[in-house]
């Protein structure tokens, strides 16, 4: 147990909805990270908070957002969803936001699948 | 553009055998590199990192190698047990453009029988 929670676990939807994913970082952590897994992809990093403020956007689409709030857990919200998103999202948490000794761990995961 | 690549989607080797999982990168900003472990229905685990100043690092049964000339670094295992078995995803940090990433590769499955 990574100590970073995700809910829910499992999301069924249809095309053109919209869902918010939810994340609770490890105690003490103060970045969040969110990760996209597709059947045929590695992990693609989409966008990074620390401390409530947005600090690294990767290949995050604008019909995705994210935020972190004051108790820093955090929230990704994926709209207009298309057949293509069917994924797992995975969050990560740290205790920094930067340098290379900045292990991030990881939740268990969120399975989206969109009809 | 992958800047990381794991070209063997996976492997299969016997118990007590070594396992070794291979990665490339491509971009010379990468100066830290990370192994994860994956089971199925859990998030990645960190395993073992190595820093670009270094060539090789040990960590019990893992060693990771790194060849900065190639751009290529490995994660042996020795000798592998059949719990080892999992997707290793190997990733790279850098930072480019004031921004630090950390770019995953696609992942090898690795099985190791009984």
């Amino acid at each position: 147990d990574s100590g970073v929670t995700q809910t829910p676990k499992h999301l069924i939807t249809a095309t053109g909805q919209r869902v918010t994913l939810r994340c609770s970082p490890r105690s003490g952590d103060l970045s969040v990270y969110w990760y996209q897994q597709s059947l045929d992809q590695g992990l693609q990093f989409l966008i990074q908070y620390y401390n409530g403020e947005e600090r690294a956007k990767g290949n995050i689409l604008e019909r995705f957002s994210a935020q972190q709030f004051p108790d820093l857990h955090s929230e990704l919200n994926l709209s207009s969803l298309e057949l293509g998103d069917s994924a797992l999202y995975f969050c990560a948490s740290s205790v920094g936001g930067t340098g290379p000794y900045n292990e991030q761990f990881f939740g268990p995961g969120t399975r989206l699948t969109v009809l | 553009d992958q800047q990381v690549k794991q070209n063997s989607p996976s492997l299969s080797v016997q118990e007590g055998r070594i396992s070794i999982l291979n990665c490339d990168y491509t971009n010379s900003m990468f100066d830290y590199f990370l192994w994860y472990k994956k089971y199925p229905a859990e998030g990645p685990t960190f395993l073992i990192s190595i820093s670009s100043i270094k060539d090789k690092n040990e960590d019990g049964r893992f060693t990771v190698f790194l060849n900065k000339s190639a751009k290529h670094l490995s994660l042996h295992i020795v000798p592998s047990q059949p719990g080892d078995s999992a997707v290793y995803f190997c990733a790279a940090k850098g930072t480019q453009g004031g921004s630090e990433k950390l770019v995953f590769g696609k992942g090898t499955k690795l099985t190791v029988n009984p």
